[in-house]
């Protein structure tokens, strides 16, 4: 069964970079399928933030003004997501997925911006 | 981008009850739409993909349908465990989108 786990900073600073990797154990992550990543500020509705293919190749949300970029380490089996330019509007649950059928999440990590 | 606008926001039943919630895009989007269900402080868990189909180990009273612009989420004889938030999304395109959630609360 696949497992996905967020590790990271839970406070950065306004104007610095957020940096977050996800875990997979149970299937390798240069087996295919696309990884992402997504977020729910407090209280809010859900933002899907960017994926990666197993090949490399990336796709992100516009929203994010190219302020995203994921990228994978196949021999650690994990992927990683680094936010730059944070606000306090990036304030979010941050949750790293297994897409095609979004069918295995990770538990999520509170990452707070503040000073 | 293809904005999914779920009805209704919030919605109470009682136990035994069986509800509909729908999911209208903005364009069409074939079957690539998802269910998921949310409980306080948890990540999503996904219930249904392409529409209609469940995911591995979710009971058949959850029940997916709709193509093209509209889509359902059913869910029969209603348990306290149930109680919840659901999410739509799209995966037909970049960049995906969510509804934003309907609130099932007991009556």
């Amino acid at each position: 069964q696949v497992q996905l786990q967020e590790s990271g900073p839970g406070l950065v600073k306004p104007s610095e970079t957020l940096s977050l990797t996800c875990s997979v154990s149970g299937y390798s992550v240069s087996s295919g399928y696309n990884w992402g990543w997504v977020r729910q500020p407090p209280g809010k509705g859900l933002e899907w933030i960017g994926n990666i293919y197993h090949s490399g190749s990336t796709y992100y949300n516009p929203s994010l003004q190219s302020r995203a970029t994921i990228s994978i380490d196949t021999s650690k089996n994990q992927f990683s997501l680094r936010l730059a330019s944070v606000t306090a509007a990036d304030t979010a649950v941050y949750y790293c997925v297994r897409e095609g059928a979004f069918d295995s999440w990770g538990q999520g990590t509170l990452v707070t911006v503040s000073s | 981008d293809i904005q999914m606008t779920q009805s209704p926001s919030s919605l109470s039943a009682s136990v035994g009850d069986r509800i509909t919630i729908t999911c209208r895009a903005s364009q069409g989007i074939s079957n690539f739409l998802a269910w998921f269900q949310q409980k306080p402080g948890k990540a999503p868990k996904s219930l249904i993909y392409g529409a209609s189909s469940l995911q591995n180990g979710v009971p058949s009273k959850f029940s997916g349908s709709g193509s093209g612009t509209n889509f359902t989420l059913t869910i029969s004889s209603l348990q306290p465990e149930d109680f919840a938030t659901y999410f739509c999304q799209q995966y037909y395109t970049f960049p995906y989108t969510f509804g934003l959630g309907t609130n099932l609360e007991i009556k």
